[in-house]
């Protein structure tokens, strides 16, 4: 089945600093990603919304400036969270759907920020 | 945009009894609705998915039913197990979109008393 992997699963950074993670499409091309957050014990909320060659739609409420998204090739998307905070310290989650079978949604392995 | 309620958010039931947890979507647009299931620290897992054009799917112990008009559907698990235990999620999307946005419910913790 088709997969998405998310790099990395895990990291710790301080606070001020930016953290890059990486969402591919290993064996199909994803015009469109979405990139979740879950803090503990909620449900996932999504982000926003990464177009292939375009500019991310953002949900209401998510910082544009702060969660900085590039989707410039058709397998890979990226969120840097950028000025990180105690506050950003989550699970983060990209997920794409095969648009040859696009029903089923396949999410990454998600990773979890810690901001120190 | 569409809002997705789940209930209850947490349920206990003894194993071998059913488990019974339900959604209700508020966009008429949505016409897929898959049901996911996470442990901790996991990605979400598809259980099972519906789409609007039927009433029930069923998958061995799991079964989800739909009614369109009520904007309603549930997940229904028999003779639960303890590796049932996780907590689970239902969504609402589009069928067959690959740019349709998938938005989660608030999820539930299902605990399995042995």
């Amino acid at each position: 089945g088709a997969v998405v992997s998310q790099h990395p699963s895990w990291v710790i950074c301080k606070s001020g600093t930016s953290v890059k993670i990486e969402c591919r499409s290993l064996d199909f091309q994803a015009t469109t990603m979405f990139w979740y957050r879950q803090f503990p014990k909620q449900s996932l909320m999504l982000m926003a919304t990464s177009n292939e060659g375009s500019k991310a739609t953002y949900e209401q409420g998510v910082e544009k400036d702060k969660f900085l998204i590039n989707h410039a090739s058709l397998t890979l998307s990226t969120l840097t969270v950028t000025s990180a905070h105690p506050e950003d310290s989550s699970f983060y989650i990209c997920s794409a759907r095969d648009p040859a079978r696009a029903t089923e949604a396949f999410f990454g392995q998600g990773t979890r920020l810690t901001v120190v | 945009g569409e809002n997705v309620e789940q209930h209850p958010s947490t349920l206990s039931v003894q194993e071998g009894d059913s488990a019974v947890i339900k959604c209700t979507y508020s966009d008429s647009a949505s016409n897929y609705f898959p049901w996911y299931k996470q442990e901790l620290g996991k990605r979400p897992q598809l259980i099972i998915d519906i789409r609007s054009n039927v009433g029930e799917k069923k998958d061995q112990r799991i079964a989800v039913t739909l009614n369109k008009t009520a904007k309603h559907f549930s997940l229904h698990i028999t003779e639960t197990q303890p590796e049932d235990s996780a907590v689970y999620f239902c969504a609402a999307s589009e069928w067959y979109s690959s740019a349709s946005k998938i938005i989660f419910g608030s999820g539930t913790r299902l605990s399995i008393r042995p």
